[in-house]
């Protein structure tokens, strides 16, 4: 079983919908969580961290569920400059991220 | 502030041969990371760097990859001899205990090819 497991798409959907992407991971000691954004021929950058309260930034809402040991992001009202692959990190241990293989999302007009 | 650099940007050879890629990572940051990614996978971390110490190379394939940070800045890494399977991206990324999450931020890669 991999470490951190995602549907690796590609999502199509029109501009303006919402669409909802998850994650499964396996340590269950897992502390930390995050979704990092890649662009096309990109490097990774952070988009948010998720806490078990969820969290929301903007149009962007992260949640935990440490019991089913699944993580989700949820965009609402998708603009054509989020497609990109959305990469599940679970941090291991002080500082080593463990990725997922990434959900590839096209926004289409 | 200056993001992690690394060169070259693009690298193509043949099987066997020998590769060295280059990182310089962001001023301050103590730690440093290579990362691999294979195209359609997330990044594969190699390699930690606490300073100029190595804290993780379980993922590292030891009889043909070797990094160093000898001064606890820059880092390189080698591959010596590829195959064809070690195409992929190779990233560079560092943090700091300073930042929020002790996040990591990446460079832009280094795209590798073996023919």
């Amino acid at each position: 079983r991999k470490e951190v497991e995602q549907d690796p798409g590609p999502f199509n959907v029109p501009e303006g919908a919402t669409v909802a992407f998850n994650c499964t991971y396996s340590n269950s000691a897992s502390q930390s969580f995050f979704w990092y954004r890649q662009d096309c021929r990109k490097e990774p950058k952070l988009l948010m961290s998720v806490y078990s309260s969820g969290n929301e930034d903007g149009r962007f809402t992260a949640q935990l569920n440490r019991a089913s040991q699944y993580i989700s992001l949820l965009i609402r009202d998708s603009k054509l400059s989020d497609s990109a692959t959305y990469l599940c990190v679970v941090k291991e241990g002080a500082q080593k991220l463990v990725f997922g293989q990434g959900t590839r999302l096209t926004i289409n007009p | 502030e200056a993001g992690v650099a690394q060169s070259p940007r693009y690298k193509i050879i043949e099987k066997r041969q020998s590769v060295a890629f280059w990182c310089n990572p962001i001023s301050g940051h103590a730690t440093l990371y290579w990362y691999q990614q294979i195209l359609g996978q997330g990044p594969k971390l190699l390699i930690q760097f606490q300073n100029n110490g190595v804290v993780d190379d379980s993922q590292l394939p030891k009889d043909r990859f070797s990094a160093e940070r000898l001064k606890g800045v820059d880092s390189t890494l080698k591959i010596q001899p590829a195959k064809l399977e070690d195409s992929a991206v190779y990233l560079c990324a560092s943090s700091s205990r300073g930042t929020t999450y002790n996040e990591q931020f990446f460079g832009p890669g280094t795209r590798l090819t073996v023919l």
